[in-house]
Formats: C-alpha cells, structure tokens, sequence
C-alpha cells in the first residue's frame, strides 16, 4: 500500500530565510504521481505541483522549487526567500497509476515570522 | 465557472441526527471523491466516484452514504451522525483525460461539521 510521510509536522522561519518541507513516498507502483498542496489559514486546498514518476527533473516556479528523487523517494518543496503570505499547512500527496483518490501526507505547517 | 462548490460551510449535528452534505461541479468532471481532514491526519478518502450511478468505497467509508445520479452532483449522506464524524470535509473532482491518476484534483471549500 501506498504511504506518505511528512515528518516536519511545524516549522517556524523569519521571513527572507530559505526553508525545505520534507516529503517521503512509498509505492510499489512504477507508475505514480505527486503533488504538492497548500492549505492557509482560509481552509481552502490550493495545488502547487504534479510530477509523475518518470520525470525527474526539478522544477522551479518563482520562490518555489521542488527536488524528485527516486533513488531515496523524495520529492521535497524548498522555499527561497520565504514571506508571511507563505504560511500555511502543506500536504505532499501520491497518486498510484490507476488509483482512484490520493494518498495525503499529514502536512507540515509552516510558520513565517515578520 | 464556480468549479467545486460545497453546502453548508458550517453545521452542528447533535448524535444521531442525519444530514447530507451537497457537492457540485460545474467542469463536466466524470471523476469526484470526499476526502475527510482531522487535526494531524491530512486528508483520507470517504468514497468516491468515476462517473454517474458508480461510486466505491475509499479509506474511511463507514458511516456514509453516497450516490451520484448525475456527471455534477456528488453528495454525501450520513444517517446517523456520530462524534468522530466531526471534521472538515473536502468534495473534490478531476477530468479523466490522459491517466485518471495524473490529473489534479480540484477541491471544493470544504463543510467544517461537528457532531455533539
């Protein structure tokens, strides 16, 4: 079965510091996907990123940047520069191919102090 | 284009009341799913379902209900509401173009449900 392990469960920053949310998947699929999802204080689920399992390749996205590695099945989210409006809670999620619904982490919930 | 929309935002249930929670997309999604999220679990699917008159069962199915007579409508029944219902609860949907597992999840507001 599949599982997902955030162990940060609260990290606390000052703003501008650079801060890594950690993200440990198993699968015995070949096939699988991950995402990852912030929730603010507003409750709503927002989605970040989607990488599937033979592509990997980092990726950054203005502040935001995601690090896939298979070899230790990782797929962690790193925040440069980090702001207020960045805290929140963030899922790390797994999709298996052919899975009907996604396999959450318990979420890290990150704070930014001004 | 409301995307996922969810009813109510709040309620209070005493035990052994029923009541359903309304789910509804407007993206002609054939794919929609309940998640539930308790303090320090993350989100864990309730049932879920690939289109109109097929639905299954997820993580945590006991306790609701659910059926899906249209592509839109997705709600979730349950008949007799006990304490560890009390949640916030997640209606969620995805196209099923390219492989059903690829593609995002679209999330309603969620319902913030608590059973006394």
């Amino acid at each position: 079965a599949q599982k997902v392990t955030q162990a940060q469960t609260e990290i606390s920053v000052v703003e501008k510091e650079d801060v890594t949310l950690d993200c440990v998947y198993e699968t015995r699929d070949t096939t699988y996907y991950l995402f990852w999802y912030k929730q603010p204080p507003s409750g709503e689920l927002v989605f970040l990123i989607r990488r599937n399992s033979f592509d990997e390749q980092n990726e950054i996205s203005g502040r935001y940047s995601w690090n896939f590695q298979k070899s230790t099945s990782s797929f962690n989210f790193t925040i440069t520069a980090s702001q207020v409006v960045d805290s929140a809670v963030y899922f790390c999620a797994l999709s298996e191919a052919g899975a009907d619904g996604l396999t959450f982490g318990k979420g890290t919930h990150l704070i930014i102090q001004p | 284009n409301a995307g996922v929309t969810q009813t109510p935002k709040f309620q209070v249930l005493k035990t052994g009341q029923s009541m359903t929670l309304q789910c509804a997309q407007d993206m002609n999604h054939e794919y929609m799913s309940w998640y539930r999220q308790d303090p320090g679990m993350g989100l864990r699917l309730i049932h879920y379902s690939v289109g109109a008159g097929i639905t299954d069962q997820g993580e945590v199915p006991n306790g609701y209900n659910v059926s899906r007579s249209t592509t839109e409508d997705f709600p979730l029944r349950l008949l007799s509401a006990a304490p560890s219902q009390t949640s916030v609860y997640f209606c969620a949907s995805k196209g099923t173009s390219l492989s059903i597992s690829y593609n995002e999840q679209f999330f309603g507001p969620g319902t913030r449900l608590t059973v006394l």
